[in-house]
């Protein structure tokens, strides 16, 4: 099946740096990847759609100046927040659609839980 | 997106059959309705999606009602391994766009 890996799969950083986080489609090529937070005890929220050599797309409420995403091959994603502060600790999580199909599902990586002290 | 409703939890013996309901009384026709499970501190993993027939694969089994505005996730033979969050979700473009709305859930527990 689809495999979507993410990495690093944890990660503590202090207050005011920045972090990168990966997500590659291991056996598929994507040319869309997503990328969702979950708080504690909540449910997942898609935070900005990637998409291979063009702009990213947000949604409403995701500072697209300090939640940086570039798509720079048809298998990589990466997500960098920036400047992190101890409100931005979550879980976030990348996924793709592995068919071509516009009802095709997502398949989801591990997540990379995120701790900014 | 249609709005779907599940309990908020089940439990189920482990070894029996655990049969998730999901009620989406808005469905559009063209909205497939998809299961993805979470684990606790895991990415969601996709299980099974259908238009209006029933579906089987090597983890679950979805049946949906004739008007389709409800389904049933089964998962034949529950395991320890299966406790976790299920999540129904109804949508045209489940993939491709995305912007799948995971709801809350039902927080399955299988017990031993």
């Amino acid at each position: 099946g689809a495999v979507v890996s993410q990495h690093p799969s944890w990660v503590i950083c202090k207050s005011g740096t920045s972090v990168k986080i990966e997500c590659r489609s291991l056996d598929f090529q994507a040319t869309t990847m997503f990328w969702y937070r979950q708080f504690p005890k909540q449910s997942l929220m898609l935070m900005a759609t990637s998409n291979e050599g063009s702009k990213a797309t947000y949604e409403q409420g995701v500072e697209k100046d300090k939640f940086l995403i570039n798509h720079a091959s048809l298998t990589l994603s990466t997500l960098t927040v920036t400047s992190a502060h101890p409100e931005d600790s979550s879980f976030y999580i990348c996924s793709a659609p592995s068919g071509g199909l516009n009802n095709s599902p997502l398949h989801f990586g591990n997540g990379t839980r995120l701790t900014v002290t | 997106d249609a709005k779907t409703t599940q309990p908020p939890s089940m439990d189920c013996a482990e070894g029996r059959a655990a049969n998730l309901p999901c009620n989406h009384s808005t469905i559009s026709g063209n909205e497939y309705v998809y299961w993805y499970r979470q684990i606790h501190s895991q990415g969601p993993q996709y299980i099974i999606h259908g238009l209006k027939n029933n579906e089987t694969n090597e983890m679950a089994s979805l049946i949906i009602t004739e008007d389709r505005k409800s389904s049933t996730l089964i998962l034949p033979h529950a395991t320890l391994r299966d406790t976790a969050v299920y999540y129904c979700i109804a949508s045209n473009y489940g993939g491709s766009q995305g912007n799948l709305i995971f709801g809350k859930g039902t927080k399955l527990s299988v017990k031993p």
